[in-house]
């Protein structure tokens, strides 16, 4: 079955550290791959996704993401983090069962220390 | 663009009443997508709707729960009678084209039920 795993609930970082929230997939085919990050009290905003070609793709904000298919991973990365990057983070892989479908990961907290 | 507008923002009702939740899509979106979001079970899709068709409703927890598009620009969900386990907070999406694209969400309904 398709699924997506984010194994960190929370993570708590300094400000102007690195960054790196880990997601991995389980998918029959070459999976669409997406980041979402949810403010507090918002909804959720696209920062990049991943359909094809170059396996390093760039987003919104400063983050990035790398696509390893070998370790059915799709982590996301940001070299410097801000304060106002402190949010929910939230992996998605889809299409599924033939449907225009995502299945959104559990979610990873992020707290940023100042 | 406004972006997609739900109303209300919080709902708090006793069990057993109707409860009826709005969504204004992005104007020339064709998809809408309603998910609900839960600490217990994190996001999970409701139904989606392709040019105010529904396509999938698989996700609909119970016959309580039914939605609704009579046009392009509006669109409901109905639990009837609510209870409870039905508190989350409820989105919903638009896109272009279905999930391949970016889904913009809108900032949600946090339904309360007594």
């Amino acid at each position: 079955a398709q699924s997506v795993t984010q194994p960190d609930i929370h993570i708590t970082v300094s400000e102007g550290a690195s960054l790196e929230l880990r997601c991995n997939y389980s998918y029959g085919a070459t999976p669409y791959l997406f980041w979402y990050v949810q403010s507090p009290g918002q909804g959720l905003q696209l920062l990049l996704k991943y359909f094809s070609g170059d396996t390093l793709v760039q987003g919104i904000k400063g983050f990035e993401a790398e696509f390893k298919r070998s370790q059915s991973s799709f982590n996301l990365r940001k070299p410097s983090v801000h304060w106002s990057d402190a949010a929910e983070y939230f992996c998605a892989v889809g299409p599924t069962s033939g449907t225009y479908k995502y299945i959104f990961g559990t979610g990873t907290r992020l707290k940023v220390l100042a | 663009d406004a972006g997609v507008i739900q109303s209300p923002r919080h709902e708090v009702t006793e069990m057993g009443q109707e409860v009826t939740l709005r969504c204004k899509p992005i104007s020339g979106h064709d998809y809408l997508f309603w998910y609900r979001q839960t600490m217990m079970r994190g996001l999970e899709l409701l139904i989606y709707f392709n040019n105010n068709v529904p396509i999938d409703d698989s996700g609909m927890p119970e016959d309580r729960f039914s939605a609704k598009m009579p046009n392009a620009s509006f669109s409901t969900l109905k639990i009837q009678p609510s209870e409870p386990r039905d508190s989350a907070v409820y989105f919903c999406a638009s896109s272009v084209g279905g999930s391949y694209n970016e889904q913009f969400f809108g900032p949600g309904t946090r339904l309360t039920v007594l």
